[in-house]
């Protein structure tokens, strides 16, 4: 069982192009969740799914759109991608959105918009 | 909306002894709070976690307490080893429709055990 996984590792990008940073679970997890990680900044959420279908704004959803055409894909799409979306990107899950339910982290995706 | 403050920024502790990291939340209606523990270059993993019903829980070496009234909460981590270096992050979460499940993150803090 690979658990979460998210591709790519790292990747750098030039300003103004598109990018779709991957999401895959094999948990049958209900929940997922994309938050970016900037230097002191801790972690802060992009956008979530509670179940598939449906999607739903974080604290920082601008400039990011997301889908859930399934259970175990959340793609994370940068429409036009500007330096300020320099950032490690981590793809979480949780069996329910429900109060409560560990969120399982993803190895992460290094992105860079020069 | 939710906001979460997490001090301090940086520990620096001896081996062996204790590391307090403290957290404090705006939003009375958060009733879950997890610790991360996230070495670097690595994923946050889940350490321990309490729930608002509870004042205090303990797991070997870590414990985490609450005080709602207050609103913080707060790790405690006994024994200090090397291995325990890393930063630290505190959530927390409200319940209730399309809110369940959504983390508000501290801004961390690095801890650094000196052998």
């Amino acid at each position: 069982i690979a658990g979460i996984t998210q591709a790519p590792t790292s990747q750098i990008l030039a300003a103004g192009r598109r990018m779709t940073l991957r999401c895959t679970q094999d948990m049958r997890h209900n929940a997922m969740y994309w938050y970016r990680q900037d230097l002191g900044l801790g972690l802060r959420l992009i956008h979530y799914s509670n179940t598939a279908g449906t999607t739903g704004k974080g604290e920082v959803p601008d400039g990011y759109s997301v889908s859930r055409a399934n259970t175990d894909d959340f793609p994370l799409t940068l429409a036009s991608a500007v330096p300020s979306q320099t950032s490690v990107y981590f793809c979480a899950s949780s069996d329910s959105p429900s109060t409560g339910d560990t969120q399982y982290f993803g190895p992460g995706t290094r992105l860079t918009v020069l | 909306g939710e906001n979460v403050e997490q001090h301090p920024s940086t520990l620096s502790v001896q081996e062996g002894d204790s590391a307090v990291i403290k957290c404090t939340y705006s939003d009375s209606a958060s009733n879950y709070f997890p610790w991360y523990k996230q070495e670097l270059g690595k994923r946050p993993q889940l350490i321990i976690d309490i729930r608002s019903n509870v004042g205090e829980k303990k797991d070997q070496r870590i414990a985490v307490t609450l005080n709602k009234t207050a609103k913080h909460f707060s790790l405690h981590i006994t024994e200090t080893q090397p291995e325990d270096s890393a930063v630290y992050f505190c959530a927390a979460s409200r319940p209730g429709g399309n809110q369940g499940g959504k983390l508000i993150f501290g801004q961390g803090t690095e801890l650094s055990v000196k052998p």
